[in-house]
């Protein structure tokens, strides 16, 4: 699977939008990119993943740059309660192996 | 649906000692998996199985076994406890994680060996 590199942390104002990058040069045509987030010491949640197009669901948006070595995951209007890490990876299924990196800490402030 | 159920939430046990951390789903997934995470650090995968039967090893597979003998349950085993598993434990399930589905974690087993 391709190696992601994440910022190590970031903060935004709640209410903003928060724009967690990830870049992720080596992916292949086949792998897809997921994004989790673990908050304080919970299980890790499933966020959003996608293969080329522009993603959005309820939780937030990803945007994938045309030649897929980089992505944005994006929290329209980020709360305190979306103090977490975000796991940006790239995997495709059939390997059965999702394996995390170190994330990014995204810090909400009021 | 429970979702992802880990036993027990913490475990204190002494070197040398055995256990089975539990792991059951009840949303008839066929993949489960094991990770560990230590402070700091993202999850390591340690076993995970593709369907009832079936198990392989991920990155860190040493000193734990795994069987998976019903599409239900997805049991840990130590044999022989370290301080280096001194660790917090997730379970994993996904309907198909071939076919990118998503993984469903459990809230995670903190395990200490002293």
């Amino acid at each position: 699977d391709a190696k992601t590199t994440q910022p190590t942390s970031m903060d935004c104002a709640e209410g903003r939008a928060a724009n967690l990058p990830c870049n992720h040069s080596t992916i292949s045509g086949n792998e897809y990119v997921y994004w989790y987030r673990q908050i304080h010491s919970q299980g890790p949640q499933y966020i959003i993943h996608g293969l080329k197009n522009n993603e959005t669901n309820e939780m937030a948006s990803l945007i994938i740059t045309e030649d897929r070595k980089s992505s944005t995951l994006i929290l329209p209007h980020a709360t305190l309660r979306d103090t977490a890490v975000y796991y940006c990876i790239v995997l495709t299924g059939a390997n059965s192996k999702l394996t995390f990196g170190k994330g990014i800490t995204l810090s909400v402030r009021p | 649906n429970a979702g992802v159920t880990q036993t027990p939430k913490f475990q204190v046990l002494k070197t040398g000692q055995s256990m089975t951390l539990q792991c059951a789903q009840d949303m008839n997934h066929e993949y489960m998996s094991w990770y560990r995470q230590d402070p700091g650090m993202g999850l390591r995968l340690i076993h995970y199985s593709v369907g009832a039967g079936i198990t392989d090893q991920g990155e860190v597979p040493n000193g734990y076994n795994v069987s998976r003998s019903t599409t239900e349950d997805f049991p840990l085993r130590l044999l022989s406890a370290a301080p280096s598993q001194t660790s917090v434990y997730f379970c994993a399930s996904s309907p198909d994680l071939a076919r990118n589905e998503k993984l469903f974690f459990g809230s995670g087993t903190q395990l200490s060996v002293l």
